[in-house]
């Protein structure tokens, strides 16, 4: 139990191009999901926080008209980048977390490429 | 702000070799620690985790104690195998999980038979 699934896996897209990525948890209801970001060689870096039926929260430094996050239900939250950039390149990650359960399932990552 | 540093790969084993990755947290008051491991083309998965000073996680051979005073939190295994072969992310949350995690580099492991 506790998948959680990304989509697409990955994507190359030209600049100025919007570009959606979907995390769905398969088989449980996400009260909050969380979106990170990983660089080549760095760290998975926390962007926001999606709780379901609210607006996320953004780190410092994140621009939120930039990458746009919806939890529109307990299993899908969907993060928009907008006008994508070639700095926008990265890996995707998403985590969600179980109502009551001390445990965050993660996705496996889309890789977003930006010609 | 908290900070997780843990030794950087590729580490490259033999089948029944000996593993310590190393890591390190920065952090006001007690964090809780994981191992996360992702395996190639799968998500991160939770490996083992410890809540407080002393605690020690384990699984699946693998184990790593939570150590204040040296702000560490080094895993190890006795003998690895083959499919070990993943990397392997070092973390620390501010409650027992449900808060966001602040991640080391990871680290890439790659047992040969």
């Amino acid at each position: 139990g506790a998948v959680v699934s990304q989509h697409p896996s990955w994507v190359i897209c030209k600049s100025g191009t919007s570009v959606k990525i979907e995390c769905r948890s398969l088989d449980f209801q996400a009260t909050t999901m969380f979106w990170y970001r990983q660089f080549p060689k760095q760290s998975l870096m926390l962007m926001a926080t999606s709780n379901e039926g609210s607006k996320a929260t953004y780190e410092q430094g994140v621009e939120k008209d930039k990458f746009l996050i919806n939890h529109a239900s307990l299993t899908l939250s969907t993060l928009t980048v907008t006008s994508a950039h070639p700095e926008d390149s990265s890996f995707y990650i998403c985590s969600a977390l179980a109502g009551g359960v001390e445990t965050q399932y993660f996705g496996p990552g889309t890789r977003l490429l930006v010609l | 702000g908290d900070s997780v540093t843990q030794m950087e790969g590729p580490v490259t084993l033999s089948e029944e070799a000996f593993l310590t990755i190393n890591c390190t947290y920065t952090a006001t008051g007690y964090p809780s620690l994981f191992w996360y491991v992702q395996y190639p083309g799968e998500g991160l998965q939770l490996l083992l985790k410890a809540t407080k000073a002393d605690d020690k996680g384990s699984n699946k051979g693998f184990e790593a104690t939570y150590r204040k005073e040296t702000t560490s939190f080094h895993l190890e295994k006795g003998s690895v195998q083959v499919s070990d072969s993943a990397v392997y992310f070092c973390a620390l949350s501010r409650n027992s999980g449900n808060t966001p995690l602040v991640f080391g580099k990871g680290t890439r492991l790659s047992v040969i038979a």
